[in-house]
């Protein structure tokens, strides 16, 4: 069974602080994304990630894509209130066009 | 571009009666989900449907039927709601097939059900 688990649950930083959120599964997906869902809204999407080893740079946010394309990581530098909510990684099942999500992080950056 | 639209965004409803969910789409993708989002467990497939005319369990289907009335729209139905059907649900939709594509999933904008 192919599982996403997210590290950590909850995180409350200041502003300007670093962050790193973690996705790991004991399989190997052809591809990870990672959207971010503000309250009251539904998921976003931030990037895709498809290579092993690949990382993607998308301002403050930095994506990196495990080398055996088992596990994903978020890293957002000085962070901003603008930054709160509740990011999901997510992967393809094998196969199909349906996708597993991660439990998500539930990032809150105060001012 | 409306993107993926739900109808209604909140909802109340007592313990046995139904009440049906709408989803539409004006991207022209194929694929259409349905989700629910409850504290602590992420998002959980109800059904999805890969192409108009065909649709097919996901993890938690218990409880709901859907039907993939066209290409555009994908309704969820709540035949006797129970407590336990109190979540958040949320259409999507994809251009991707099996094997193919980005996998990139827009979602609607949520339904917020009670089922007291």
């Amino acid at each position: 069974t192919q599982l996403l688990e997210q590290s950590p649950q909850f995180l409350s930083i200041q502003e300007g602080e670093n962050l790193t959120v973690y996705c790991n599964s004991s399989s190997v997906f052809s591809s990870l994304q990672w959207y971010r869902q503000e309250p009251g809204e539904g998921p976003v999407l931030l990037v895709t990630v498809v290579t092993g080893g690949e990382v993607k740079k998308l301002k403050r946010l930095t994506f990196q894509f495990g080398d055996a394309r088992k596990d994903s990581s978020l890293h957002i530098t000085a962070a901003q209130p603008g930054d709160t909510g509740l990011y999901l990684c997510a992967g393809p099942l094998y196969n199909t066009d349906k996708l597993i999500f991660g439990t998500g992080t539930r990032l809150q950056v105060f001012p | 571009n409306a993107g993926v639209t739900q109808t209604p965004k909140f909802q109340v409803l007592k313990t046995g009666q139904s009440m049906t969910l709408q989803c539409a789409q004006d991207m022209n993708h194929n694929s259409m989900y349905w989700y629910r989002q409850d504290p602590g467990m992420g998002l959980r497939l109800i059904y999805y449907s890969a192409s108009e005319g065909t649709t097919d369990k996901g993890e938690v289907p218990n409880g709901y039927n859907v039907s993939r009335l066209n290409k555009r729209e994908f309704s969820l139905r709540l035949e006797s709601a129970a407590p336990s059907q109190t979540s958040v649900y949320f259409c999507a939709s994809s251009e991707a097939t099996a094997g193919f594509g980005s996998y990139e999933q827009y979602f609607g904008p949520g339904t917020r059900l009670t089922v007291t």
